[in-house]
């Protein structure tokens, strides 16, 4: 079955960049999209079709993908920001939704 | 506005049985894919189940099938999931989610807790 693996955790200063990757098999042939989950909460979207973002979430949330290997980007990073993060895609060959293991992101 | 109200959870022994609902409103419930997906405590999102918005299409984990049943009540805006045989490892927050095309989550419910426990 088709595997999505993500760093356990990421942590970066307030006001630097942060990038979260999402590897898989020729992820790149695939959508992937992102969500955000903060403690007790349920997840929200925050990229959807590799870099699309939708209404209400910043600017500075961007994602990309190709090759192996999908990413999502966040720039001038808020303590708001720090939560878990999930990639997501499709599998069309098991016709599974299929999740990253999730990354922490920790805000130092 | 799009809302998802997730109910039905609760503490239920190994072997039993569980329905779980959730109340959609603000969207056209009858035009959208809908799934589940739930998350041990402490762990990641697992993907539990799909039914298309016509209820004639319905997808599985490997890990429920055979033992979940997902339905869907067009007329009332309900979305179902009938968890039989329920194991331990069932134990988690489970979510529903509306689905937008292709195949992501745009909106989901607060979630509802299910444990399996003797």
């Amino acid at each position: 079955s088709y595997v999505l693996t993500q760093p356990p955790s990421v942590s970066v200063a307030p006001g630097k960049t942060a990038r979260i990757t999402c590897g898989g098999n020729n992820i790149g042939s695939k959508s992937a999209h992102w969500y955000q989950q903060k403690p007790g909460q349920a997840p929200v979207l925050v990229i959807y079709s590799d870099s699309d973002r939708p209404s209400g979430i910043p600017e500075r949330f961007s994602g990309s993908n190709s090759g192996n290997t999908a990413t999502l980007t966040i720039s001038r990073v808020e303590a708001g920001d720090e939560a878990d993060y999930f990639c997501q895609v499709w599998d069309t060959y098991s016709d599974h939704v299929i999740f990253g293991g999730g990354t922490k992101l920790t805000v130092l | 506005q799009v809302l998802l109200v997730d109910s039905g959870g609760g503490v239920v022994q190994p072997g039993g049985s569980l329905r779980l609902s959730c109340a959609a409103s603000g969207f056209t419930f009858s035009t959208y894919g809908m799934h589940w997906v739930r998350q041990a405590p402490g762990k990641g999102l697992e993907w539990v189940a799909f039914i298309r918005y016509d209820g004639n299409k319905k997808l599985y984990a490997d890990s429920v099938k055979g033992r979940f049943t997902i339905s869907r009540d067009n007329s009332n805006n309900m979305l179902y999931v009938q968890m039989d045989s329920l194991r331990v490892e069932d134990t988690a927050v489970y979510y529903c989610a509306k689905e937008v095309g292709p195949t992501y989550f745009d909106f989901w419910g607060q979630g509802t807790l299910v444990t399996v426990s003797s």
